[in-house]
């Protein structure tokens, strides 16, 4: 069925460092990208997203690329600080008509000082 | 305010009880859908509904139930029937069928 895959499953870097976040995605009719940021013990927040039309959106340390050819799309976060440390969710959107998403399995970034 | 709130926050349930979840927002959002999340897993969609007064099954519906007989609610019920409904649940919305915006979660525990 439609899946999305999303590596690594945890993430450890040191203050400053770039930490990027990979996902995969099997429906080629997909065309909504969002990606989310989830703190412990509550809902996950959207961060940034982006449309099969762009390649490339960025939003200050964030930014996310999309290959389209090769079904991937990739978080990249910069200067990363100790509160970026969450689990982050990337999903793609599926079916026609009305779009549901269907998210990857989540990767658990630790940022330490 | 304008957001999604989510109640209770915490639910403990027995064997064999039928417990509803709550669900609320105010951003207008024609879209809902309910989430479970279990430790070290992505989002499972359970139900969503598109408008008031229609709703269709998601991946995991087996066990639940749900109405929406108003634009702003859309309430949860786990019924006897979910074998194992220990989890994390997320209610979203949205305009269309594209950008969700999740509400706080309800932590639900079988004793």
């Amino acid at each position: 069925g439609e899946n999305v895959e999303q590596h690594p499953s945890t993430l450890s870097v040191q203050e400053g460092d770039s930490a990027v976040i990979k996902c995969t995605y099997s429906d080629s009719a997909s065309n909504y990208f969002p990606w989310y940021k989830q703190e412990l013990g509550k809902g996950p927040q959207l961060i940034i997203d982006i449309r099969s039309n762009v390649g490339e959106k960025k939003d200050q340390r964030i930014a996310v690329t999309l290959n389209k050819t090769a079904k991937h799309f990739s978080l990249h976060i910069t200067e990363t600080q100790p509160e970026d440390s969450a689990v982050y969710f990337c999903a793609a959107s599926m079916g026609t008509g009305f779009q549901k998403l269907v998210f990857g399995t989540g990767t658990r970034l630790l940022v330490s000082p | 305010d304008g957001g999604i709130t989510q109640s209770p926050k915490y639910l403990f349930r027995k064997e064999g009880q039928n417990v509803t979840l709550s669900c609320e927002q105010n951003l207008n959002h024609d879209a809902m859908y309910w989430y479970r999340q279990d430790p070290g897993q992505g989002l499972r969609l359970i139900y969503y509904s598109q408008i008031v007064n229609d709703f269709q099954k998601g991946d995991i519906a087996e066990g639940y139930s749900v109405s929406r007989e108003k634009k702003e609610s859309f309430p949860l019920t786990v019924t006897s029937a979910q074998k194992n409904p220990t989890a994390f649940y997320l209610c979203a919305s949205s305009t269309g069928g594209d950008t969700q915006y999740f509400g706080p979660g309800t932590r639900l525990t079988v004793l």
